[in-house]
């Protein structure tokens, strides 16, 4: 039973670009989180997917937008990139109000 | 919104030895609590959780106590071994919004032996 899976791994972007990150979700879980996690601090909610819609969003700008797919896999696109968007990104999945379960994530830097 | 504070940041302690974390919530509406472990290029694990229905939940080594009066909970380990070294993150999150999680800073836990 695959959990959690993220890719890339890594990923290097110049300032201004824009970034695709991918996740799948644990094997019958319909809800996908996204974080960010800045070097030495705790993980920061994004926005949490379900049913293909943008159910809660946190405090992020609007140049962070996501997508869900029918299997329940989803996207974070991340646009006109600066050098504070450097963080490892952590994709979650869930099923109702069962405990999220964390990929290993995307480290991106931004030079 | 949600603020939760962790501490210690960092905490070391002798194999065999107890350790503790605690960390603090501010929105008395949260009523869940989840631990998170994160090891050196891993995303976070979850270890343990607890819903405000209940005071104490425990898993061999691993217990957590929820004080929700005072808006604290903690991480208690005992018999640490070296594989216990990581950090650890407490949360928070309300009823209906379990994928936002408020996390704390993490605590660095070093078991040596």
């Amino acid at each position: 039973d695959a959990g959690v899976t993220q890719s890339p791994t890594h990923l290097i972007k110049t300032r201004g670009q824009q970034v695709t990150l991918r996740c799948s979700p644990k094997s019958g879980h319909d809800t996908v989180s996204w974080y960010q996690q800045a070097l030495g601090q705790g993980p920061q909610f994004i926005f949490q997917y379900y049913e293909e819609e943008e159910r809660q969003r946190g405090n992020f700008p609007d140049r962070f937008s996501g997508h869900q797919f029918p299997n329940y896999s989803s996207e974070l696109n991340v646009n006109a990139l600066l050098l504070g968007d450097s963080a490892l990104y952590l994709c979650a999945s869930s099923l109702g109000d069962s405990p999220l379960h964390f990929g290993n994530g995307t480290r991106l830097t931004v030079t | 919104g949600e603020n939760v504070e962790q501490h210690p940041s960092t905490l070391s302690v002798q194999e065999g030895d107890s350790a503790v974390i605690k960390c603090t919530y501010s929105d008395s509406a949260s009523n869940y609590f989840p631990w998170y472990k994160q090891e050196l290029g891993k995303g976070p694990q979850l270890i343990i959780d607890i819903r405000s229905n209940v005071g104490e939940k425990k898993d061999q080594r691993i217990a957590v106590t929820l004080n929700k009066t005072a808006k604290h909970f903690s991480l208690h380990i005992t018999e640490t071994q070296p594989e216990d070294s990581a950090v650890y993150f407490c949360a928070a999150s309300g009823l209906g919004s379990q994928g936002n999680l408020i996390f704390g800073k993490g605590t660095k836990l070093s078991v040596k032996p």
